[in-house]
């Protein structure tokens, strides 16, 4: 079935260092896939997406690249600010999987000032 | 304007009861899931509905009942309530069962004693 693994948190880093969280995924089919971000107190809202191999999803500084060959979709930011403090959960949709999107276990990131 | 709206958002309870949490959304979608969040952050789907029929329905125990009046409500009703249905508990909308991106609610904390 459809999976998503993504790195283990609590990730602490201090301002202006550079972020990524690793992502992988199985699927059967050719899944689109996503990154969503949790605020404190807050429903996951929408970080970006990407629908086919090698787009590159982008959103405030955030970016990640569909990689097919590697199963990846490893999310990035090159200088993290201490409002980014939050649980970051990647995701995949795959019709062939059923009409439900799955999502990783999260990764909680902590930014120093 | 909110765009999934869940009620209410803190819900304290007895085991042994019975309650209710509502959620409308005005984004016109015609799909909506309910989600439950553990304390460890790990995000399960638990029903979702497309135009008013349920097209997921995943193992949940049958005291958790999801009923949707119309395609902007979805609500989920839980019997006989127990100490581990303890969780936060997260409406979602999409425009379509096609995997697209979804839009939560801020979600419904219930803390049964």
């Amino acid at each position: 079935g459809n999976s998503v693994t993504q790195m283990e948190g609590p990730v602490t880093l201090s301002e202006e260092a550079f972020l990524t969280i690793n992502c992988t995924y199985t699927a059967t089919g050719y899944p689109s896939l996503f990154w969503y971000v949790q605020y404190p107190g807050e429903g996951l809202q929408l970080l970006l997406k990407a629908t086919k191999a090698d787009d590159k999803g982008s959103n405030k500084g955030f970016e990640a690249t569909y990689r097919k060959e590697t199963t990846s979709f490893h999310l990035e930011k090159g200088s993290v600010q201490v409002s980014d403090s939050a649980v970051y959960f990647c995701a995949l949709s795959d019709v062939t999987g059923g009409f439900k999107t799955i999502f990783g276990a999260g990764t909680r990131l902590f930014v120093k000032a | 304007d909110t765009a999934v709206s869940q009620t209410p958002k803190y819900l304290v309870t007895q085991m042994g009861n019975d309650k209710s949490i509502k959620c409308e959304q005005n984004l016109g979608h015609d799909t909506m899931y309910w989600y439950k969040q553990d304390s460890k952050k790990f995000l399960k789907i638990m029903f979702s509905y497309n135009n008013k029929e349920l097209i997921i329905n995943e193992t949940v125990p049958n005291r958790f009942s999801p009923k949707s009046p119309d395609k902007a409500h979805l609500n989920l009703h839980i019997n006989s309530l127990e100490l581990g249905d303890s969780a936060v508990y997260f409406c979602a909308s999409s425009p379509s069962d096609r995997l697209e991106e979804q839009f939560f609610g801020p979600g419904t904390r219930l803390t049964v004693l």
